[in-house]
Parts: structure tokens; C-alpha cells; sequence
């Protein structure tokens, strides 16, 4: 069956970044899209950005855009999202989705990874 | 980016009751890509409409979507009790995928 399974929670100091990973199995890893949304506790969805593992092409939303990068490694089926310049407000759960082909949404998600930002 | 903007914020109805949950746009948004979620606490969010009107796999038919330009709405015909919970829309448009900030249906 379909999997997403990411990297445990981080806590970070304000200034450095923070790198998660979202290893994917049960299917073929190249031919869906993966995507980054994060939701601070009590808190709405908020998406950060897509890679195409096919391609290693990216999409940033433009509230993360300089700050954000997203990479894919296909020899381990992996997608990987560093955030920097980390912010208090930045503390929130990262969750890696998959989207179905063909259309935009999320059909699978992982557990998400909680980071926080604290002094 | 486009805007989504979801109404009401919160929505207190009884099981057995009709819900209508609005989503507007900014701009006008593409049928094919307007998404609808439910997210229970503790949960990720689950899929229950794409393309404005098209039921995702499993979905119960109690679950409704329509709309078109910057204007959609999510109905639940008639509440069952799992149905309280927190529901999303979500938009592709303009390079850039948009959520709206959620509204809450709990019980009256």
C-alpha cells in the first residue's frame, strides 16, 4: 500500500534551518508529484511548495520562495524540504502529500513532522 | 495568489440537518481545480471532493460539491455524527495552490 513516512520532530533555534524527509513506497515514485503543506497547532493548511520526482522541477508558493527548497533522490524514493532563516512562526507540522495524476489533489499524506522554533 | 476565503468560520447544526459551506475566490478559479478536505483532529486531511463536483473514492453521496468562477459550495445533505469536523477547500491557479482557512462544523 501506499506510504509516506517522514522524519521525526525537530526542534530549532531562530536563524538556522531545518531539513525533513518523506520517504514514499507502494507505488512508482516518479510518477506522482509530491507536495509540502504545513499547519501550525491549531491552525489552517499552508502550502509551501510541489516537486516532480520525475524531473526534480519545482514549485515554491511565494510566501516561502528564497527560503524554501525542495529535492527529490530517486535511488532512495525520498523528497526532502529544507526551510531556513527559521522564525518562531514557522513552528508547525510539515506534511509531505501526494497528488493524484491528472488532477490536484491530495490522495495520501504523510504523518507530518513537527518543527518547532523556540530560543 | 489567489485568495480563498471560506464562510462561516464556524457552523453549529444538529446530526440529521442540511450543511452548506461557502468558498469565494479572489479570482476565478478553474472547476477542474477546486478541491474540498474534511480534517478531524488528529488526522490528516481526507479527500471528499475534486473538480468542484466529482465525489472522491469512498465518499458517501450525502457529500456535494458545485460552483464555478470565484463561488463554491460544499453541501452535506444530512449530518451523520463522523461528519463534524473541520472542512478545507483548495484552489490551482496562477502557479500557486491556495487553501481556505477552514470552517469548523460542530454540533448545535
Amino acid at each position: 500500500q501506499v506510504q509516506l513516512v517522514q522524519s521525526g520532530a525537530e526542534v530549532k533555534k531562530p536563524g538556522t534551518s531545518v531539513k525533513a524527509s518523506c520517504k514514499a513506497s507502494g507505488y512508482t515514485f516518479t510518477s506522482y508529484n509530491i507536495h509540502w503543506v504545513r499547519q501550525a497547532p491549531g491552525q489552517g493548511l499552508e502550502w509551501v511548495g510541489i516537486i516532480s520526482p520525475s524531473n526534480g522541477a519545482t514549485l515554491y508558493a511565494p510566501k516561502f520562495q528564497g527560503r524554501v527548497t525542495v529535492t527529490s533522490d530517486t535511488s532512495t524514493n525520498s523528497v526532502y524540504m529544507e526551510l531556513g532563516s527559521l522564525r518562531s512562526d514557522d513552528t508547525a507540522f510539515y506534511y509531505c502529500a501526494r497528488e493524484f495524476p491528472g488532477s490536484i489533489y491530495f490522495d495520501s499524506w504523510g504523518q507530518g513532522t513537527l518543527v518547532t522554533v523556540s530560543s | 495568489e489567489i485568495v480563498l476565503t471560506q464562510s462561516p468560520g464556524t457552523l453549529s447544526l444538529s446530526p440529521g440537518e442540511r450543511a452548506t459551506l461557502s468558498c469565494r475566490a479572489s479570482q476565478n478559479v478553474n472547476s477542474h481545480n477546486l478541491v474540498w478536505y474534511q480534517q478531524k483532529p488528529g488526522q490528516t486531511p481526507r479527500v471528499l471532493i475534486h473538480a468542484t463536483s466529482s465525489r472522491a473514492t469512498g465518499i458517501p453521496d450525502r457529500f456535494s460539491g458545485s460552483g464555478s468562477g470565484t463561488d463554491f459550495t460544499l453541501t452535506i445533505s444530512r449530518l451523520e455524527p463522523e461528519d463534524f469536523a473541520v472542512y478545507y477547500c483548495h484552489q490551482f491557479g496562477g502557479s500557486s495552490h491556495t487553501f481556505g482557512q477552514g470552517t469548523k462544523l460542530e454540533t448545535k
